[in-house]
């Protein structure tokens, strides 16, 4: 059965750093999304992504955040200069029509020192 | 905004034990709601839903009732097995307008069954 893949499934970085987290979606799939889940808080919506641009996005999702689909299976969202408070898990999902469900990845846990 | 309310959890059952995990939400406009369910170490998956006013989303025993009056659409199953713990996701998607998919989430519930 496809899935959505996320790699790494742990990243450790110290504050300040850039770091890139990577998602392959399901390869039929047209929308892609990140979410983040900061640790005993909700799973927010941080951006999706259709037709090689950004469709919506969250507040959070301001300037040190961008998402990328550099190839034909790789979905990637950096950070360019993180901060404390990025310490969180990353889900990255992706649907076939925006309307139809969402498949998850299993999250990478980004802690920032 | 738009904002998913789950119950405070966690929720520790015996197994067969009935379950019930509250969802109240706020929404402009007719959103479709959804229960996610994430099993240790995997992704998201979900786990039923609903589009409209009184639909009942059901999968795998569970079952929920979109209710617009209360706007509720609580999580419940009869008989709960040690193989449903896990952490349930209440969430809504707006339909239509600028709405691009994006998912509302609710904080959460934690549920372990014991044998």
């Amino acid at each position: 059965e496809p899935e959505v893949t996320q790699t790494p499934s742990h990243q450790v970085t110290q504050m300040g750093q850039e770091v890139i987290l990577r998602c392959v979606p399901i390869s039929n799939h047209l929308y892609f999304y990140w979410y983040r889940q900061i640790l005993g808080q909700k799973v927010e919506f941080l951006v999706s992504f259709y037709n090689n641009e950004i469709s919506e996005k969250s507040e959070i999702f301001d300037d040190q955040f961008s998402v990328e689909r550099p190839d034909g299976s790789n979905f990637t969202l950096k950070i360019r200069s993180t901060k404390l408070e990025d310490s969180a898990m990353y889900f990255c999902a992706s649907s076939q029509v925006q309307t139809n469900e969402q498949f998850f990845g299993p999250g990478t846990r980004l802690t920032v020192l | 905004g738009d904002s998913v309310t789950q119950m405070e959890g966690p929720v520790t059952l015996s197994e067969e034990a009935f379950l019930t995990i509250n969802c109240t939400y706020t929404a402009t406009g007719y959103p479709s709601l959804f229960w996610y369910v994430q099993y240790p170490g995997e992704g998201l998956q979900l786990l039923l839903k609903a589009t409209k006013a009184d639909d009942k989303g059901s999968n795998k025993g569970f079952e929920a009732t979109y209710r617009k009056e209360t706007t509720s659409f609580h999580l419940e199953k009869g008989s709960v097995q040690v193989s449903d713990s896990a952490v349930y996701f209440c969430a809504l998607r707006l339909a239509g307008g600028t709405s691009y998919g994006k998912l509302t989430f609710g904080q959460g519930t934690i549920l372990t069954v014991h044998p």
